[in-house]
């Protein structure tokens, strides 16, 4: 069954340095979608990503987060300095997206980033 | 601001009794609900969506939607231990990102 894969697992990391986090989307998706989720709280939207583009973001997706798709399979989450408060589970999810019947969203499962 | 409220639990049933989930959210416009099961520590796992009005089923899951009253629910019918879980309430309109509530958590006793 395809699935969504993110790597790596588990990224600790220093306070101010730079992450990317990893994600394959299912082959056939058209929408990439990358969400966290703080210990303990609800699962929050950061960005949407379609043809290349984004397409929606929260107002947690500052000028500190970026995304990019550098090749046909990989979707990728930069944080350009960490915060102690970007620790979270992160997760990359996909939709087939088209029209307005296709929109279940699969997700991968998820990236730990510690911020320390 | 578009909102999703949960009971956040927890709710805990015995094991075959049924299991109730309810879910109301504010933005009128939305049009796709869903069911996801989140285990500590894991990703969301999709169980159940549900586009319109009045009852879908598949297997032990019930997923019911009332759009004038906002309201979506989950049934858990012969509920399991395996079944205790965090199930999170989501929804959108076509193309834009998912809003989740904040989860109710299920207990199934054996």
């Amino acid at each position: 069954e395809p699935e969504v894969t993110q790597t790596p697992s588990h990224q600790v990391t220093q306070m101010g340095q730079e992450v990317i986090l990893r994600c394959v989307p299912i082959s056939n998706h058209l929408y990439f979608y990358w969400y966290r989720q703080i210990l303990g709280q609800k699962v929050e939207f950061l960005v949407s990503f379609y043809n290349n583009e984004i397409s929606e973001k929260s107002e947690i997706f500052d000028d500190q987060f970026s995304v990019e798709r550098p090749d046909g399979s990989n979707f990728t989450l930069k944080i350009r300095s960490t915060k102690l408060e970007d620790s979270a589970m992160y997760f990359c999810a996909s939709t087939l997206g088209e029209g307005a019947l296709n929109t279940e969203a699969f997700f991968g499962q998820g990236t730990r980033l510690t911020v320390v | 601001q578009k909102e999703v409220e949960q009971n956040s639990g927890p709710l805990s049933v015995p094991e075959g009794a049924i299991a109730s989930l309810n879910c109301t959210y504010s933005d009128r416009g939305s049009q796709s609900f869903f069911w996801y099961r989140q285990y500590s520590g894991k990703s969301p796992e999709l169980i159940m969506f549900i586009y319109s009005n009045g009852d879908k089923e598949d297997g032990r899951f019930t997923a019911q939607l009332n759009k004038a009253s906002q309201y979506v629910s989950l049934l858990i019918r012969d509920s399991q231990p395996s079944d205790s879980a965090t199930y999170l309430c989501a929804v959108n309109q076509a193309g834009t990102a998912l809003i989740f509530g904040k989860g109710t958590t299920l207990s199934v006793s054996s």
